[in-house]
């Protein structure tokens, strides 16, 4: 079955504490990101990779690192979280040009 | 400011009803996408469109994007209880469409 998968898919932890959100996708595409929705602010893309070690910046990248050594594999870390990351995480998958484009369950963080 | 502003916020209807969801921007955008997400779910892609003026139709939705590429609707024929869910609109800033920027979404509620 064609799908993305996030872990874990729940999360509390305190401020400061590091944390890798994993994701993997099992459709061979290229292009992977990640993204956060907020109430009233809708989902906004923090950071893309268009393929293996190519990675850019999205709309709010603080805070935030990725990387993409493999290309099945595109994780999320937050070296020091902060209060203000707590939100509902997604990754994506994709094809060029995003005529299709998979998303993950989606991660729930709660940084105290 | 959100890049792309989506109208209405809300919308609870009657089965059977039509609806027409709109996306509107500023910014010129080289393809379009609709999704739709449920509680505890991740955005599902609906459409991509590509061309100005470009109409496609997935059953009983039909979307279009507008002739200078900025804004896009979505219209729901005789709506059922079963397209209850948040509609959102996406535009990609780039030609690869890796940078994507989201519309705060339409919560469509229909009852029977």
């Amino acid at each position: 079955e064609a799908q993305v998968t996030q872990n874990p898919r729940y999360l509390i932890t305190v401020t400061g504490k590091k944390l890798t959100v994993t994701c993997s996708q099992n459709m061979n595409h290229e292009y992977m990101s990640w993204y956060r929705q907020d109430p009233g602010l809708g989902l906004r893309q923090i950071y893309y990779s268009m393929n293996v070690e190519v990675t850019d910046k999205g709309d709010v990248p603080e805070g935030y690192k990725v990387s993409r050594k493999e290309k099945r594999n595109f994780p999320l870390i937050l070296e020091s979280p902060s209060p203000n990351q707590t939100s509902l995480y997604f990754c994506a998958s994709g094809v060029f040009r995003l005529e299709t484009q998979y998303f993950g369950p989606g991660t729930r963080l709660l940084v105290l | 400011t959100q890049l792309l502003e989506q109208s209405p916020q809300f919308l609870s209807i009657q089965e059977g009803e039509n609806l027409t969801v709109y996306c509107n921007s500023s910014s010129v955008f080289s393809s379009l996408q609709w999704y739709r997400q449920e509680p505890g779910e991740g955005p599902v892609l609906l459409v991509t469109v590509v061309t100005g003026g470009e109409v496609k139709k997935l059953k009983r939705l039909t979307f279009q994007f507008g002739d200078a590429r900025k804004d896009s609707s979505l219209h729901i024929t005789a709506a059922q209880p079963g397209d209850t869910g948040l509609y959102l609109c996406a535009g990609a800033l780039s030609a690869s469409g890796s940078r994507l920027t989201f519309g705060e979404g339409t919560q469509l509620t229909v009852n029977p």
